[in-house]
């Protein structure tokens, strides 16, 4: 069955430690990869997305993301975090529809 | 910034009776999508529409719910009846193709 699998369920990191949070997909063909971000009590907001093209994906906010097609991954990175950056983490796939991964809590101590 | 709209914000039913959400999505996006997130889990999809068509319904239980977008502009999620299971974050959000999909801030639903 397609899926999408976040490792991580809850994060906590220290400001500015750095980030990483995986995310895999069992999507064959064509797809197109998104990282969402849900700030306390705010609705999902697109931090970046990858089409095609370079497989390293820079977003909003020093976000950035790898498009590794062999390993079927779409793992987020951060070099510094801050506070700020507390937040629920989604990753998603588009083939013909949008699906989710659970998602991983980032907790980040000041 | 366009925005999703959805309406209410907040709605508190008892079980067995019927509820009803509402979104209006961005203007000329054709896709729009209907999720329900449920605390600590991810969205889930229930119902993507092609324009007035829906295009993935796979995941919406269709004995109580039902979604419809008949001018291929604004859209309605039912529940009826609604049951105790229902209580969740009922999202809607709207895409040009498959760019990514812009949200709307969602319905809370508490069934008591």
């Amino acid at each position: 069955a397609q899926s999408v699998s976040q490792h991580n369920h809850h994060v906590i990191l220290s400001e500015a430690a750095s980030l990483e949070l995986g995310c895999n997909y069992s999507y064959g063909g064509t797809v197109n990869l998104f990282w969402y971000v849900q700030y306390p009590g705010q609705h999902l907001q697109l931090l970046l997305k990858y089409f095609s093209g370079d497989p390293l994906v820079k977003g909003i906010k020093g976000f950035e993301a790898e498009f590794i097609k062999s390993k079927f991954s779409f793992n987020l990175r951060k070099p510094s975090v801050q506070w700020s950056d507390t937040a629920e983490y989604f990753c998603a796939v588009n083939n013909n529809d949008m699906r989710f991964g659970a998602g991983t809590r980032l907790t980040v101590k000041p | 910034e366009a925005e999703v709209a959805q309406s209410p914000r907040y709605k508190i039913t008892e079980k067995s009776q019927a509820v009803a959400f509402w979104c209006d999505p961005i203007s000329g996006h054709a896709t729009l999508y209907w999720y329900r997130q449920i605390l600590g889990q991810g969205p889930e999809l229930l119902v993507q529409f092609q324009d007035e068509s829906v295009v993935d319904d796979s995941q919406l239980p269709k004995d109580r719910f039902s979604a419809e977008r008949l001018k291929g502009v604004d859209s309605t999620l039912k529940i009826q009846p609604a049951e105790l299971g229902d209580s969740a974050m009922y999202l809607c959000a709207s895409s040009l193709g498959s760019t990514g999909a812009t949200f709307g801030s969602g319905t809370r639903l508490t069934v008591v």
